[in-house]
């Protein structure tokens, strides 16, 4: 079976502090993803990268940077967290054209305050 | 750009009703076309796929027909259980931005609880 990993279910961080959301899959996938999930707005990209070492932002990567330095691995960083981070993390990941689909982590609830 | 549509919930229903959940969706090229599930606190869960023109994906009794003529790709279960509750997601995959990888566009969400 296909595994994503997401470090925490639950975190819950200060305004202002760096947070790191870690994300692990072990199906050699290249392509990884980040979403946030909010109620009405349904899925919305943050970032993505298709290789090591390269990112492309998604439809909101305002406040947030990414960081890919294995295959395996995927950071979601925020620079410095404000309450309107408050949200459901996802990360996903799928092999290079996404036939097959995209396997998602059980997310993290992030509460900034 | 990719897009999906999907059937505003929640959608209420009593065990071993019919299920329909209509997905459309705009999309360049050939996409594969996906229905996730979601369950309360959960991350989002592959239900079936499928990859060309009139394929049919089926899992767990839940079936969908990719449909191009009419860009359509609609759930559907003969009979709801209570552990059917949950949240359903069409979804595509298709050439991102600028062509640099695939990427995954989602519909809104179809919220379904079945009443025993």
């Amino acid at each position: 079976d296909v595994k994503v990993t997401q470090s925490s279910r639950y975190l819950v961080k200060r305004t202002g502090e760096k947070v790191f959301l870690e994300c692990v899959q072990d199906m050699d996938h290249e392509n990884m993803f980040w979403y946030r999930q909010d109620p009405g707005l349904g899925l919305r990209l943050i970032y993505f990268s298709y290789d090591v070492k390269m990112k492309e932002k998604g439809d909101i990567p305002e406040g947030y940077s990414v960081s890919r330095e294995k295959k395996e691995r995927f950071s979601l960083i925020l620079e410095s967290a404000s309450t309107n981070q408050t949200s459901m993390y996802l990360c996903a990941s799928s092999f290079m054209t996404g036939v097959v689909g995209a396997f998602f982590g059980q997310g993290t609830r992030l509460t900034v305050v | 750009g990719n897009s999906v549509t999907q059937m505003e919930g929640p959608v209420t229903l009593s065990e071993e009703a019919f299920l329909t959940i209509n997905c459309t969706y705009t999309a360049t090229g050939y996409p594969s076309l996906f229905w996730y599930v979601q369950y309360p606190g959960e991350g989002l869960q592959l239900l079936l796929k499928a990859t060309k023109a009139d394929d049919k994906g089926s899992n767990k009794g839940f079936e969908a027909t990719y449909r191009k003529e009419t860009t359509s790709f609609h759930l559907e279960k003969g009979s709801v259980q209570v552990s059917d509750s949950a949240v359903y997601f069409c979804a595509l995959s298709g050439p991102a931005r600028d062509n640099y990888g695939q990427n995954f566009v989602f519909g809104p969400g179809t919220r379904l609880s079945v009443l025993p």
